[in-house]
């Protein structure tokens, strides 16, 4: 069972407003992803991270930033929100298996409304 | 340009039947994953393939990695309404410290009673 979790579930937020979504794991997984899912729509990695003090842009071009002071927490940042940054947001953390395959553990999204 | 393509679409089918759905890439993946969605929630990992050819079973389910580990099949032997989902499959590329995922557009299946 994986322990990744995402706060807010739900959001809405005017323009212009600054928004932090949290995402913390309890794996000790030293990566960590932010994806974006538009409805009915493939997943886009937007921000990864290999570890403390690492971060890298995903291939999603992504106007939010990311932070990992932690190994557990991997917090997305909105400077100034806008209705395009309307989606669901996703984390995830991985682990690597046996085999050298790393296995992906999502946490249950937070669904961002910028109004 | 998608590098993980995912057929059919939209499924609808009846309880019990039978039915297989499809990823396929250009690309060569290290290892594959499936991946089963609810609405509001987030994926939930089902199985990870790895060696070319591989296959794994997961009760009803059959996964099947392609030879050239370009591409996967999902079997699902009588379908039940539960297994009413998004099935996305992901690609792992990169070295194996490196490793990022790659997704599909999944497959929206409707199993109905």
């Amino acid at each position: 069972e994986a322990d990744i979790y995402q706060t807010p579930r739900y959001l809405v937020i005017g323009t212009g407003k600054k928004i932090t979504l949290e995402c913390s794991q309890t794996m000790g997984h030293d990566k960590m992803y932010w994806y974006q899912q538009d409805p009915g729509m493939e997943l886009h990695l937007i921000h990864y991270s290999y570890g403390v003090n690492s971060t890298e842009k995903g291939d999603l071009s992504s106007e939010s930033t990311v932070s990992r002071i932690r190994t557990e927490h991997f917090p997305l940042t909105l400077e100034s929100a806008r209705p395009s940054h309307t989606s669901q947001y996703l984390c995830a953390s991985s682990e690597l298996r046996k085999g050298q395959t790393y296995e992906q553990y999502f946490g249950p999204g937070t669904r961002l409304t910028v109004t | 340009t998608q590098l993980l393509e995912q057929s059919p679409q939209f499924l609808s089918i009846q309880e019990g039947e039978n039915l297989t759905v499809y990823c396929n890439s250009s690309s060569v993946f290290s290892s594959l994953q499936w991946y089963r969605q609810e609405p509001g929630e987030g994926p939930v990992l089902l199985v990870t393939v790895v060696t070319g050819g591989e296959v794994k079973k997961l009760k009803r389910l059959t996964f099947q990695f392609g030879d050239a580990r370009k591409d996967s099949s999902l079997h699902i032997t009588a379908a039940q309404p539960g297994d009413t989902g998004l099935y996305l499959c992901a690609g792992a590329r990169g070295t194996n410290y490196g490793q990022n995922f790659v997704f599909g557009p999944g497959t929206r299946l409707s199993v109905l009673p």
